[in-house]
């Protein structure tokens, strides 16, 4: 198993572009979420899924969307990037909810 | 909304030592407590969890302490070493709506040699 696969690892973009950040895992998890780690904030959550087609928001959800159309994949929508949204996000998983997260290696993201 | 606050933000302590790091949480449906543990430069691991049904869980040097009338648990860590040093972050399972986890602030742990 590859457990959580984030990819990019880095990203520069510049004010107002789009992304998409991949996220996948191959363990067949039902319980996938975003978050976002600032120095000082600890990890706060963005969006989440507690099933395909399911989806929530976290307490930072703005500026961002999500979809679940598989098991398997949650990507993360950036709409019109904004300085404030440098960071780094991470990806995390888990069977169900009660459950530990297995968290991905992270997007490091810049945005000028 | 739900909160979890973490202390203390810091902590250095002499190598072999103990390390306390406490979280409280807001809301009382909330039933599962693990803690993570994030060196620098990588992704958050799972070290111990326990849930609402639990008073204690122990695991080697480590232990996590539940208490839910007080609305807090504690994670322990016994006999540190230099690899300890890390960044420590508590979380809650919340089960109001939709379930989801919330994070604390973490503490940064530095094991003195």
């Amino acid at each position: 198993n590859a457990g959580v696969t984030q990819t990019p690892k880095f990203q520069v973009l510049k004010t107002g572009q789009s992304m998409t950040l991949q996220c996948a895992q191959d363990m067949n998890h039902e319980y996938m979420s975003w978050y976002r780690q600032d120095p000082g904030m600890g990890l706060r959550l963005i969006h989440y899924s507690v099933g395909a087609g399911i989806t929530d928001q976290g307490e930072v959800p703005n500026g961002y969307n999500v979809s679940r159309s598989t098991t398997e994949d949650f990507p993360l929508r950036l709409l019109s990037a904004a300085p404030s949204q440098t960071s780094v996000y991470f990806c995390a998983s888990s069977y169900q909810r009660n459950q530990p997260q297995h968290f991905g290696d992270g997007t490091r993201l810049s945005i000028l | 909304g739900e909160n979890v606050e973490q202390h203390p933000s810091t902590l250095s302590v002499q190598e072999g030592d103990s390390a306390v790091i406490k979280c409280t949480y807001s809301d009382s449906a909330s039933n599962y407590f693990p803690w993570y543990k994030q060196e620098l430069g990588k992704r958050p691991q799972l070290i111990i969890d326990i849930r609402s049904n639990v008073g204690e869980k122990k695991d080697q040097r480590i232990a996590v302490t539940l208490n839910k009338t007080a609305k807090h648990f504690s994670l322990h860590i016994t006999e540190t070493q230099p690899e300890d040093s890390a960044v420590y972050f508590c979380a809650v399972g919340v089960t109001s709506g939709t379930y989801k986890y919330i994070f604390g602030t973490g503490t940064r742990l530095k094991v003195l040699a």
